[in-house]
């Protein structure tokens, strides 16, 4: 079964880069998507396709996609993007699923 | 566009359930809809998709055999219909749109709208 990993945890300052990482076997092959979830909230998807943006997310956000991990990036990192954040794809290797990372917490120090 | 999750609630080990989902604002037998679910203080867990037509339906291995995604693009409600429960099927479950162009077939899967979610709790 397909495996996506991701760092528990990020920390960066206000108005600083974040990144966030979400490695897979080739993954590159594949389509990541992302989502942010705010403490109590339902998820938000901010980036489907690699790197296209839904609208009313704010061009901050972006994807890349290549080899063994993708990456959201976050520009000028302000307080209200502290969240956690999942990668997804759809496997079928195996069988038809949709398989989610661990998920990565974001604060903003 | 919205979508509203209902019919969580208490329920004892090997006890039934039915989730629904009634959504709103766009042409519900257009798109794929998901169930995915959260554990708490965990990760989100995809829990299965259905197609437009209701011809396909893909499910997590833990709960097949046990659940059944469904749905009627009349009353424009998906529905998962959840049997046997275990203590580990309690999460909050989420329903959720596919995205624009979302297939399975093509690798190409995503969840564009989601309901805030209900809460299912097994436990006696």
């Amino acid at each position: 079964s397909f495996v996506l990993t991701q760092p528990p945890s990020v920390s960066v300052a206000p108005g600083q880069t974040a990144r966030i990482t979400c490695g897979g076997n080739n993954i590159g092959s594949k389509s990541v998507h992302w989502y942010q979830q705010r403490p109590g909230q339902a998820p938000v998807l901010v980036v489907y396709g690699d790197s296209d943006r839904p609208s009313g997310i704010p061009e901050r956000f972006s994807g890349s996609n290549s080899g063994n991990t993708a990456t959201l990036t976050i520009s000028r990192v302000e307080a209200g993007d502290e969240a956690d954040y999942y990668c997804q794809v759809w496997d079928r290797s195996s069988d038809h699923r949709g398989v989610f990372g661990g998920g990565t917490k974001l604060t903003v120090l | 566009v919205q979508l509203v999750e209902s019919g969580g609630g208490l329920v004892q080990p090997g006890g039934s359930l039915r989730l629904s989902c009634a959504g709103s604002g766009f042409t519900f037998n257009n798109y794929w809809m998901t169930w995915v679910r959260q554990a708490p203080g965990k990760g989100l867990e995809w829990v299965a998709n259905i197609k437009e037509d209701g011809s396909e339906k893909y499910y997590v291995d833990s709960v097949k055999g046990r659940f059944t995604i469904s749905r009627d693009n009349a009353k424009n409600s998906l529905y998962l219909q959840m049997n046997s429960l275990r203590a580990e099927d309690t999460a909050v479950y989420y329903c959720a749109r596919g995205g624009p162009h979302s297939d399975p077939l093509d690798y190409y899967y995503y969840m564009d709208v989601w309901g805030k979610g209900t809460t299912v709790t097994v436990s006696s």
